[in-house]
């Protein structure tokens, strides 16, 4: 079955720390990965995506994230922490069974990270 | 600056009445999705609509959950009657016809359902 995981519900990282987020996949044929971030009462923003290409995706506030094919891991990073940077982190895959042939498929999502920056 | 909007923010009802929430995707944007988040079960999707059609609902309970689209600028979700273990935080998210799979998300329906 198509899966995502995120193995950790929280992260706890220190200002200006490199951090971590970690997602890993199971889908069949070559994924499209995706970063979302919620602050709090908020919906949530776009960061980043792997479709192709570069193993090394750059994205939004300084984050990146690193498509890893043979461990099936597109794990999120940020080479130092802000406190500003405190949220719900979300992976996400798009579904490659879809039915539908065009753009905007159906996003299969990961349970969330809660990162906490600690001053 | 496109966004997508959401009204109303917040809802507190009582159970059995009726509950409407509204989306205006962004202009432009085929793709509309409803999820809904809670603490217990995360983010689930509800519906998802492309060029007005929808295209998956299997996500919600039918009998109580009706999901439109009446216009290009505006999707609708229905609860009738509400049930207490509704109460969750409702978004809406569009996608752009171009698109690789981004979603915008609005900033929520807050329902509390007494």
């Amino acid at each position: 079955a198509q899966s995502v995981a995120q193995p950790e519900d929280q992260v706890n990282v220190a200002e200006g720390n490199p951090l971590t987020v970690k997602c890993t996949y199971s889908v069949s044929g070559n994924p499209y990965l995706f970063w979302y971030v919620q602050y709090p009462n908020r919906g949530l923003q776009f960061l980043l995506k792997y479709i192709t290409g570069d193993n090394l995706v750059k994205g939004s506030y300084g984050f990146e994230a690193e498509f890893n094919k043979s461990q099936t891991s597109f794990h999120l990073k940020k080479p130092s922490a802000l406190v500003s940077d405190s949220a719900l982190y979300f992976c996400a895959v798009r579904d490659p069974t879809s039915p539908y042939m065009d753009s905007n498929y159906q996003l299969i999502w990961g349970a969330g990270t809660k990162l906490i920056i600690k001053p | 600056d496109a966004r997508v909007t959401q009204t109303p923010r917040h809802k507190v009802t009582e159970m059995g009445q009726e509950v409407t929430m509204r989306c205006q995707p962004i202009l432009g944007h085929n793709t509309v999705f409803w999820y809904r988040q809670t603490m217990m079960q995360g983010l689930e999707l509800l519906a998802y609509f492309r060029n007005r059609a929808p295209l998956d609902d299997s996500g919600m309970p039918k009998d109580r959950f009706s999901a439109e689209m009446p216009d290009a600028t505006l999707a609708t979700l229905k609860i009738q009657p509400s049930e207490p273990r509704d109460s969750a935080v409702y978004f809406c998210a569009s996608g752009p016809r171009s698109g690789e799979g981004e979603q915008f998300f609005g900033p929520g329906t807050r329902l509390t359902v007494l």
